[in-house]
């Protein structure tokens, strides 16, 4: 079984640009998260969209955005990038919303802000 | 306070040894408490979860043990070889507002010694 893919795998962005990074969680799962890791921390919760609805956003500016699409698929959204928005950005993918419901990572958009 | 504190922030053990990394919570709201092992470019993978309601749960050579009255958690990993070699993160799940948000301690770098 497919797991969570994301794409594309490494992005380089100059300032002030804007990026849009993909996801499609595995076969079943109707809930996409979005979680930025910056080098050497945990990841951070971005947005939860389950059934193409935003269910929660954690505390990031309004220049990210996402979208969950009729197949699950989601797309995360960054405008006028910043050099701090350099960082690995993890898309999860689960059954439910549930909290005990697991999450499951793709490998990841490794994002650089030149 | 919605913070996971993790501990240590590096451990080097040697093969054959018990492998412990210890986590800690404020957040009565959290209900769901999984490990993730995470691997250079790669997506931290679910290793094993426990609810608060459970002591201690046994996968394998990986254990959780629980203190819900000193809100604490802990993995031992036994009989620790060079392939865990990976960064650990402790993560606590809590419903906010519909969304399941999972907070992550700052990660374990763990290095098993042949």
């Amino acid at each position: 079984d497919a797991g969570v893919t994301q794409s594309p795998t490494h992005l380089i962005k100059t300032r002030g640009q804007h990026v849009t990074l993909r996801c499609s969680p595995i076969s079943g799962h109707k809930s996409v998260s979005w979680y930025q890791q910056v080098l050497g921390q945990g990841p951070q919760f971005i947005f939860q969209y389950y059934e193409k609805e935003e269910r929660g956003r954690g505390n990031f500016p309004d220049r990210f955005s996402a979208r969950q699409f009729p197949n699950y698929s989601s797309e995360l959204n960054v405008n006028a990038l910043l050099l701090g928005d350099s960082a690995l950005y993890l898309c999860a993918s689960s059954p439910t919303t549930d909290t005990n419901s697991p999450l499951h990572f793709g490998n990841g958009t490794r994002l650089t802000v030149t | 306070q919605q913070q996971v504190k993790q501990s240590p922030q590096s451990l080097i053990v040697q093969k054959g040894g018990i492998s412990i990394i210890n986590c800690a919570y404020e957040n009565t709201a959290f209900d769901y408490f999984p490990w993730y092992q995470q691997f250079p470019g790669k997506g931290p993978a679910l290793l094993i979860a426990i609810r608060p309601d459970v002591s201690e749960k046994k996968e394998g050579r990986f254990t959780i043990s629980f203190n819900k009255s000193a809100k604490q958690f802990s993995l031992h990993i036994m009989d620790s070889q060079p392939g865990d070699s990976a960064t650990y993160f402790c993560a606590a799940s809590w419903r906010g507002r519909g969304a399941q948000k999972l907070v992550f301690g700052q990660g374990t770098r763990l290095t098993i010694n042949p």
